[in-house]
């Protein structure tokens, strides 16, 4: 069983441009969680998703950033005009439906905003 | 809310010295608590758990045990590697299908 798959594992923009970071969450998980570490620091939550639903977006920033986990495919975490503060690696997890206390992280993506 | 409190780094022992890195947190009801490590440039790695007062999570050497009187989940290594060099998070999760919350992480550096 492949553990979550994030992709890219490393992505570049230049202020204003959008990024897209895929999460495949581990098979039969049906819930998928995001967080961000910036440098030297420890991981923040962002949004928590099922399939076609936004369950809490409690730690999204409210402009630019948005979340997605379509019926099929990857969860999409997007994010438009990007700044440099936006520099920083974006964790994905995910939940099995036979122990919800535990979630299992993806390699990240890091991304790095010139 | 819930937060948590580890000791903040770096920690730097020699091999095969004793480590203790501390953990302390808030929350609501009765949470899970969780050691994760971080090597240098790769995602988080569960390392040990536990679920309820007086278990004791144990993995590759390390243990902690969930102290609820004093709200404590320290992590423990009898004698440390320089392949244990990381980040370690201790964090916590209310249970269901909700957030973790993390600590800021303890960097760990072992040298030979």
């Amino acid at each position: 069983n492949a553990g979550v798959m994030q992709n890219p594992r490393h992505l570049v923009r230049r202020r204003g441009q959008e990024a897209r970071l895929r999460c495949s969450p581990m098979k039969g998980h049906s819930h998928v969680y995001w967080y961000r570490q910036l440098p030297e620091e420890g991981l923040k939550f962002m949004v928590y998703l099922q399939k076609e639903n936004i369950i809490d977006e409690s730690g999204m920033p409210k402009e630019r950033f948005s979340a997605e986990f379509p019926k099929e495919g990857p969860s999409i975490l997007r994010i438009q005009q990007v700044v440099r503060g936006d520099s920083a690696a974006y964790f994905c997890a995910s939940s099995p439906p036979t122990d919800t206390d535990t979630q299992y992280f993806g390699p990240g993506t890091r991304l790095t905003v010139l | 809310g819930n937060s948590v409190t580890q000791m903040e780094g770096p920690v730097t022992l020699s091999e095969e010295a004793f480590l203790t890195i501390n953990c302390t947190y808030t929350a609501t009801g009765y949470p899970s608590l969780f050691w994760y490590v971080q090597y240098p440039g790769e995602g988080l790695q569960l390392l040990l758990k536990a679920t309820k007062a007086d278990d004791k999570g144990s993995n590759k050497g390390f243990e902690a045990t969930y102290r609820k009187e004093t709200t404590s989940f320290h992590l423990e290594k009898g004698s440390v590697q320089v392949s244990d060099s990381a980040v370690y998070f201790c964090a916590l999760h209310s249970g269901g299908y909700q957030k973790v919350t993390f600590g800021t992480g303890t960097k760990l550096q072992v040298i030979p």
